[in-house]
């Protein structure tokens, strides 16, 4: 158990949806992580919030927000759902403290929300 | 931007023999870390092993150990004694140590994944 959760596992919508996943971090970790895994694909970075704040962005269509919660929960939600955004949706978190004593950087996944969009 | 590279889409072993898993990186930063993680059919992310850039000495753990060759930015992984549970697809990634606010890590660049068949 990484200590990460995200909910729910499971989802199917239909095309022109919106769908929300929630991710709640490991305690005491500031930085959430969002990543795509697509069928037999790697893992697409999708963006990140530390304390709050987005920190950086990847590959993130319009269609898809994000945000962070003053309890450090996060939340992505999608819209306007397609074929191809059925996907596999990691959730991760980290400790941020920089310096000897920071945990290597290691992120911790959690186990993923599997959407099926027909 | 820093990219990973796994040349080998899948390889196989036998149960109780040794693996060899490739991968390259390119950055043009000095300070980053290295991981591989493991994902079976579950599809749980794994940690398996991770790697200072700035530690010269290669990262062990258990079965499972790491070359790295700072110079030439490559970071392959060995699995001795291989286990039927060791099984899994096997993604290489870096992380920077800082992103561009200089106050926090970078995010995880993940490699395409090598899938790992364990022959009894």
């Amino acid at each position: 158990d990484s200590g990460v959760t995200q909910t729910p596992k499971h989802l199917i919508t239909a095309t022109g949806q919106r769908v929300t996943l929630r991710c709640s971090p490991r305690s005491g970790d500031l930085s959430v992580y969002w990543y795509q895994q697509s069928l037999d694909q790697g893992l697409q970075f999708l963006i990140q919030y530390y304390n709050g704040e987005e920190r950086a962005k990847g590959n993130i269509l319009e269609r898809f927000s994000a945000q962070q919660f003053p309890d450090l929960h996060s939340e992505l939600n999608l819209s306007s759902l397609e074929l191809g955004d059925s996907a596999l949706y990691f959730c991760a978190s980290s400790v941020e403290t920089l310096g000897p004593s920071d945990g290597g950087g290691e992120l911790f996944f959690g186990e993923g929300s599997r959407l099926t969009v027909l | 931007a820093q990219t990973v590279t796994q040349s080998q889409p899948e390889m196989s072993v036998q149960e109780a023999e040794t693996v060899t898993l490739s991968c390259t990186y390119d950055t043009s930063e000095s300070d980053y870390y290295l991981f591989w993680y493991k994902q079976p059919p579950s599809r749980q992310m794994i940690l398996v092993i991770r790697q200072e850039a700035y530690k010269q000495q290669n990262a062990t753990e258990n079965r499972f150990s790491v070359n790295f060759q700072k110079a030439a930015k490559s970071f392959s992984l060995k699995i001795s004694d291989s286990q039927l549970g060791d099984a899994a697809m096997y993604f290489c990634a870096y992380r920077s140590s800082f992103n561009a606010g200089g106050t926090s890590y970078g995010k995880l660049t993940f490699g395409q994944g090598t899938i790992l068949t364990v022959h009894p």
